[in-house]
């Protein structure tokens, strides 16, 4: 069935890094969700994309979505430790009348202060 | 606008008895979603209620149901308990469910843990 990747499981960065996590599937992708999920909470939206090479920003986030829409990937510019959390991409699988949305595996992110 | 809530918060059970969670939408929305999150599977989905309809399932067992009430709240069942059962079970809405209301909210959760 449909599944998605991301690569890494773990990272550690200290505060001011960048960050960086991949999403990666073998098949094209309808559309990519990227979620956050702070420790102990649980996921937050952050955004869709839907269009071949589409890139948005969110403050210091910056989400992209590959050429082929068989990957995507978020990075955060200069981490802060409000960045600590995991990182989910997702696939809302497009049915005729409703939407199932299969989530990656998610990349924790921990942020040395 | 008030978020998605749901109770109990944390519950713990004992294996073979069954446990209902239930979930409160955000005002408005009328679909459902039920997730399990383990450290080993991650977020799986579990099903999708609109308008008291089951629309959509994951590959659970049967032990795992659900429904959805007029007022659109959902409650989720688990019979006969085993300890893989122990998981952060999550609920989230949408206004319909469909391409055009695709940002789903979630709820904090119910932890179950199950020995």
């Amino acid at each position: 069935g449909q599944q998605v990747m991301q690569i890494p499981q773990y990272q550690h960065v200290q505060e001011g890094e960048d960050f960086t996590t991949y999403c990666n599937s073998s098949t094209t992708l309808s559309n990519i969700q990227w979620y956050k999920q702070r420790p102990g909470g649980h996921p937050v939206f952050l955004i869709q994309l839907v269009k071949s090479g589409e890139v948005k920003k969110q403050k210091r986030l910056t989400f992209q979505f590959g050429e082929a829409k068989k990957n995507s990937s978020l990075h955060i510019t200069a981490t802060q430790t409000t960045d600590v959390g995991t990182y989910f991409c997702a696939e809302r699988i497009l049915q005729t009348s409703y939407d199932k949305v299969i989530f990656g595996p998610g990349t924790s992110l921990s942020v040395i202060p | 606008k008030a978020g998605v809530t749901q109770t109990p918060r944390y519950l713990i059970k004992t294996r073979g008895q069954q446990v209902t969670l239930s979930c409160s939408p955000i005002s408005g929305h009328r679909s459902v979603s039920w997730y399990q999150q383990t450290p080993g599977q991650g977020l799986q989905f579990l099903f999708e209620y609109f308008s008291e309809t089951q629309r959509n399932k994951g590959n659970f067992p049967g032990r795992f149901s659900g429904r959805q009430f007029s007022n659109s709240r959902s409650e989720m069942n688990v019979s006969t308990l085993e300890l893989g059962d122990s998981a952060l079970y999550l609920c989230a809405t949408t206004f319909d469910g469909t391409g055009s209301s695709y940002e789903q909210y979630f709820g904090p959760g119910t932890r179950l843990t199950v020995t």
